[in-house]
């Protein structure tokens, strides 16, 4: 099934820094979205891109989507420790059903 | 807040059993969705649902049932527990099928099948 794959699987950065995270799916979207999800809890949206977007803005987060290479990104800048958790992207298959990926575990050093 | 209530949060069953978790909403919304989550395998989608008796399988569905007799209650059903099971298991909620809708989640139910 169709699976939006986030790269890194983990990354560790000193507060302050900017964050990156990435990725990728197989088949054509209408829309891609990420959410954040904190230790022990639910998931929570944070941002959905368009297909006809290519960059978003939401506070300090950023995120771009390159259709033709099949790919997002997600951009946290100025981290702080409260962005340490866990983030997935969300694409849909050819039936619109919701799919997420495994995630990227974010840990903001102090 | 989204208004998803899920229940039980916490449960430890014995394989074999059967087992209900309830996930019920407040906002009214279509679509409904169980996930499990597991270590290395992210989220995958078990059920979902487009509305009342409206029910479709998701890539994990073998070994459990749902249904959907209203529109704020959405029913997952282990017939028969076993230890493969045991995980964190996610209910959410969203207005439109296309994900041009976000969909919000429960708190989720931590589930050991001993």
């Amino acid at each position: 099934s169709q699976q939006g794959e986030e790269d890194p699987q983990a990354l560790s950065i000193q507060e302050g820094e900017n964050a990156t995270m990435n990725c990728s799916y197989k088949t054509s979207i209408n829309n891609l979205q990420w959410y954040r999800q904190n230790s022990g809890r639910g998931l929570v949206h944070l941002i959905l891109i368009r297909s006809n977007e290519r960059e978003k803005h939401s506070g300090r987060l950023r995120v771009t989507l390159d259709t033709s290479k099949k790919s997002s990104s997600l951009l946290i800048t100025a981290s702080r420790a409260a962005d340490t958790a866990s983030y997935f992207c969300a694409t849909h298959d050819r039936d619109d059903k919701i799919i997420f990926g495994k995630g990227t575990r974010l840990h903001i050093l102090p | 807040d989204a208004g998803i209530t899920q229940s039980p949060r916490h449960k430890v069953t014995e394989t074999g059993t059967p087992v209900t978790l309830r996930c019920h909403q407040t906002e009214n919304h279509r679509y409904m969705y169980w996930y499990r989550q597991d270590p290395g395998h992210g989220l995958r989608l078990i059920h979902y649902s487009y509305g009342v008796k409206d029910t479709d399988k998701g890539e994990v569905s073998d070994g459990y049932s749902v249904s959907r007799s209203k529109t704020e209650d959405f029913l997952l059903t282990l017939e028969s527990a076993t230890s493969s099971q045991t995980s964190v298991y996610f209910c959410a909620i969203g207005a439109g099928r296309l994900l041009g809708n976000t969909i919000y989640f429960g708190e989720g139910s931590w589930l050991t099948v001993v």
